[in-house]
């Protein structure tokens, strides 16, 4: 079945500092799809890539999606506390019916 | 607007006991409905999906089953809890997920811990 690889697991930085995750498939994905678990919660959808080498930024947030269509990154720049959590990646099965997600990364920031 | 209520929150039960997680969708209709296990670094893990009353798909096997007895409704159920069922369940509901631009929308997740 569809699978995505995501690195790395853990990351921990001093605030100011910035942070990338990154997502990997063996295989082309017709989308991907990021989100953001705070610290107890439940995962909320950030974007999602569509386009080969499409780019897209939210504030201090860039999404890259590869122009083979086979990996994609999250950056922050500058991070704060606030940006604590878990990043997933994710991408629809063959059937389109349901998510497939990646391990996640999990950020850390220390003031 | 849609809403996605699961319940309950927390609960804490002796091995071998039965399991039922339940969760439900306002404000749309016939959605695809799924159930996901987080484990810790495990990420989220999908257990079963549906695309329709009494349509279960299953993507691991394990010792949990699903039911969609309603169009709007999706249970979890085990008959005999093991200690590596404990993890915290996330119910998620969405449209057409092989159309572009939509997503998946989770409930807030029941912690469940197996003693």
């Amino acid at each position: 079945g569809q699978q995505v690889m995501q690195i790395p697991q853990y990351q921990h930085v001093q605030e100011g500092e910035d942070f990338t995750t990154y997502c990997n498939s063996s295989t082309t994905l017709s989308n991907i799809q990021w989100y953001k678990q705070r610290p107890g919660g439940h995962p909320v959808f950030l974007i999602q890539l569509v386009k080969s080498g499409e780019v897209k930024k939210q504030k201090r947030l860039t999404f890259q999606f590869g122009e083979a269509k086979k990996n994609s990154s999250l950056h922050i720049t500058a991070t704060q506390t606030t940006d604590v959590g878990t990043y997933f990646c994710a991408v629809t099965n063959q059937a389109g019916t349901a998510l497939i997600f990646g391990k996640g990364t999990t950020l850390s920031v220390s003031s | 607007s849609q809403t996605i209520h699961q319940w309950p929150a927390t609960l804490v039960q002796p091995v071998g006991s039965p399991l039922s997680l339940e969760c439900t969708v306002e404000g749309t209709s016939n959605p695809n409905l799924y159930w996901y296990r987080q484990a810790a670094g495990r990420g989220l893990q999908l257990l079963f999906y549906s695309v329709g009353i009494g349509q279960i798909s299953s993507e691991v096997p394990q010792n949990l089953s699903a039911s969609r007895p309603q169009d709007r409704q999706f249970i979890l159920s085990s008959k005999k809890l093991l200690l590596s069922d404990s993890g915290f369940y996330l119910c998620a509901w969405s449209v057409d997920l092989g159309r572009a631009g939509n997503t998946i929308y989770f409930g807030e997740g029941s912690w469940l811990t197996v003693v």
